[in-house]
């Protein structure tokens, strides 16, 4: 099966700076990544995703870039805001069933 | 409904009683997708279905644990038995379809169960 590895685990920013969360995943046929925040209690939120004919994709804040060469995808958030502050997974798709990181604890310190 | 529905939100049961979960796709979606996330974050597939058949049920504990989806219903999980290593949060998601568009997977509030 699909292997996702996440780092880092924990990430502490100060408001207003950028976060970056990086993953790497196994099975070079994966072609679809998509990114969940999850806050205390809740279930994941997808935020945003990429496929693998696209490099990078970009959401207000947010944004995601892949190297398929590599087998690695990462997420960039920038002028972070305290309501950033939550557990961010990445995911891969493979056999029509999603593979997870081990999440990514953000703080944002205001 | 535009959101995936699950009941009930906390479930508490005593080792080796039964505990059965409820998920409502999201209108239009013929997918469902059942995931556990234990204490450490991790995720872990369960069972999916296409409709009401079973789609992929690899990731399944074939003793204890089945899944349904009829229709007209919401789909359910089962865990008959429960032991407390069944102590997590049940995830339900749905999806439109598998191709490429269609196949992103919306999560609903999750189910805590607790086994004491």
């Amino acid at each position: 099966g699909e292997n996702v590895e996440q780092h880092p685990s924990t990430l502490s920013v100060q408001e207003g700076d950028s976060a970056v969360i990086k993953c790497t995943y196994s099975d070079s046929a994966s072609n679809y990544f998509p990114w969940y925040k999850q806050e205390l209690g809740k279930g994941p939120q997808l935020i945003i995703d990429i496929r693998s004919n696209v490099g990078e994709k970009k959401d207000q804040r947010i944004a995601v870039t892949l190297n398929k060469t590599a087998k690695h995808f990462s997420l960039h958030i920038t002028e972070t805001q305290p309501e950033d502050s939550a557990v961010y997974f990445c995911a891969v798709l493979n056999d029509y069933k999603l593979s997870f990181g081990a999440g990514t604890t953000v703080t944002v310190r205001a | 409904g535009e959101e995936v529905a699950q009941t009930p939100k906390h479930l508490v049961r005593g080792e080796g009683q039964k505990a059965k979960l409820y998920c409502a796709p999201i209108k239009g979606h013929s997918y469902v997708f059942w995931y556990q996330q234990v204490l450490k974050n991790e995720f872990k597939f369960l069972i999916s279905f296409q409709n009401e058949n079973v789609f992929d049920e690899t990731g399944m504990p074939k003793e204890r644990f089945s899944a349904k989806c009829l229709p007209n219903s919401p789909c359910s999980l089962e865990i008959q038995a429960t032991k407390l290593e069944d102590s997590a949060v049940y995830f339900c998601a749905s999806s439109q379809g598998t191709s490429v568009s269609t196949d992103t997977q919306y999560f609903g509030p999750g189910t805590r169960l607790t086994v004491l």
